[in-house]
């Protein structure tokens, strides 16, 4: 019974290619996120959506555009991906109080 | 804008040592505060947070903070590392408006057997 889930867990693949990460929660919250996390650890939020609204975007580059078929899932797709968007990319999902992170995917673009 | 600090980038102790990681953050109004930690190759998990009453805080794993409103920091303790303590931390701060979340840059602790 994950709470936060995340698919693939990990991903590799060329340069200039598409992909997607999918974000599933069951916790009924209302808004989901999406954080990038560098080889430095530092995370950066790029998007979050609450009941299927955009209220943050973070000037990620419009290659990254955050998709939301219901309130829970909140998919990443990435196009013409680069070698700098190699990171670790979290999905969290939060109710105000606290924020519940997915365990993560490890995407490294060669 | 929001912002949170962490002054400390990397910590390395020796196992039972004391720890204590800074956190700042610039907000003037009412703020929610937690601190999350990430262990290697891991997701970030809720260590403590505090939302009102007792500004000491205590959380899982021995972790405590401390909620000084006039300094606007949330500083961890922890009176006794242990190797297992080894992580990532990350300060985080909540505005009450909203469903924003402000990270610190994180402290990468290590704690020597």
């Amino acid at each position: 019974d994950t709470a936060v889930s995340q698919t693939p867990k990990y991903l590799v693949t060329q340069m200039g290619n598409d992909k997607s990460i999918k974000c599933e929660q069951n916790l009924g919250h209302d808004t989901m996120y999406w954080y990038k996390q560098d080889s430095k650890k530092f995370l950066k939020i790029m998007f979050s959506y609450n009941n299927k609204e955009l209220i943050i975007n973070e000037t990620v580059p419009n290659r990254f555009s955050p998709k939301s078929p219901d309130k829970a899932h909140l998919n990443l797709h990435i196009n013409s991906l680069e070698l700098g968007d190699s990171a670790v990319y979290f999905c969290a999902s939060s109710q105000i109080d606290e924020q519940f992170f997915g365990p993560g995917t490890r995407l490294t673009v060669l | 804008a929001q912002s949170v600090s962490q002054h400390n980038h990397h910590v390395i102790l020796s196992e039972a040592a004391s720890l204590e990681l800074g956190c700042n953050y610039s907000y003037g109004g009412t703020v929610n505060l937690f601190w999350y930690v990430q262990y290697p190759g891991q997701h970030l998990q809720l260590l403590l947070k505090y939302f009102s009453g007792d500004p000491l805080v205590k959380g899982i794993k021995g972790f405590e903070a401390e909620f000084i409103k006039s300094k606007f920091s949330f500083n961890l303790r922890k009176p006794s590392v242990q190797w297992s303590d080894t992580a990532e931390y990350f300060c985080a701060v909540n505005t009450n408006t909203g469903n924003q979340f402000y990270f610190g840059t994180g402290t990468s602790l290590t704690v020597i057997p």
